[in-house]
């Protein structure tokens, strides 16, 4: 059983410049969800792609987007990068939106 | 709006000496609260799912227990190697499910040896 994986590991991106983050789901599983981590604080939910289809969204602007494909992998997208976007962003897979098995994520650094 | 309050917010142990992890939470209503295991700069590592108060889970030396308004993650004996930052979170019903996980800002643990 393959589990979640993401890439790139790490990226650094300037101020303003767009990012695409990349996130295969488990075998079997989907549904992915996207989530934001901050240093020091729990990850918040971004949201969550269903059967190619955004199907929750948590408090994020507009410039967050993203898009599942039929293999159920799914890319996030964000545009106008700002400074605060610096986090660590992770993917979680689950089988229609129960237990979310997380991957190692992508640690984004923005100058 | 849905709360996740975790405590202690870091905690520093003895090897052996048990222990256990509070996180207390509100939700419109609960479809699952989970707890994590996370190391640093990795992602979140799925520990247990609990669905209905009175439900108990046990992994080797981790137990988790669920009431109505809080979850205990207690470690027994803990080794070295379970240090890490333990994450609770919550699944609304509200949402359909479509809502994504709540969480807490975990409890950072240390086993000296």
């Amino acid at each position: 059983e393959t589990g979640v994986t993401q890439s790139p590991t790490h990226l650094i991106k300037t101020r303003g410049q767009q990012v695409t983050l990349r996130c295969s789901s488990q075998s079997g599983h989907n549904t992915v969800s996207w989530y934001q981590q901050a240093l020091g604080q729990g990850p918040q939910f971004i949201f969550q792609y269903y059967r190619e289809e955004e199907n929750g969204r948590g408090n994020f602007p507009p410039r967050f987007s993203g898009l599942q494909f039929p293999n159920y992998s799914s890319e996030l997208n964000v545009n106008a990068l700002e400074l605060d976007d610096s986090a660590l962003y992770l993917c979680a897979s689950s089988l229609n939106g129960y237990e979310q098995y997380f991957g190692p994520g992508t640690r984004l650094t923005v100058t | 709006e849905d709360q996740v309050t975790q405590s202690p917010e870091a905690l520093r142990l003895q090897e052996g000496e048990s222990s256990s992890l509070n996180c207390s939470y509100t939700v419109s209503g609960l479809r699952g609260l989970f707890w994590y295991r996370q190391d640093p700069g990795k992602g979140p590592e799925f520990l247990f799912t609990l669905y209905s108060a009175g439900e108990e889970k046990e992994k080797e030396r981790l137990k988790a227990t669920l009431t109505k308004k809080e979850s205990f993650l207690h470690i027994t004996a803990p080794k070295p190697e379970d240090s890490a930052t333990y994450l609770c979170a919550v699944h609304d019903k509200s949402g359909g499910g479509a809502d994504g996980l709540t969480f807490g800002k975990g409890t950072h643990l240390i086993i000296q040896p």
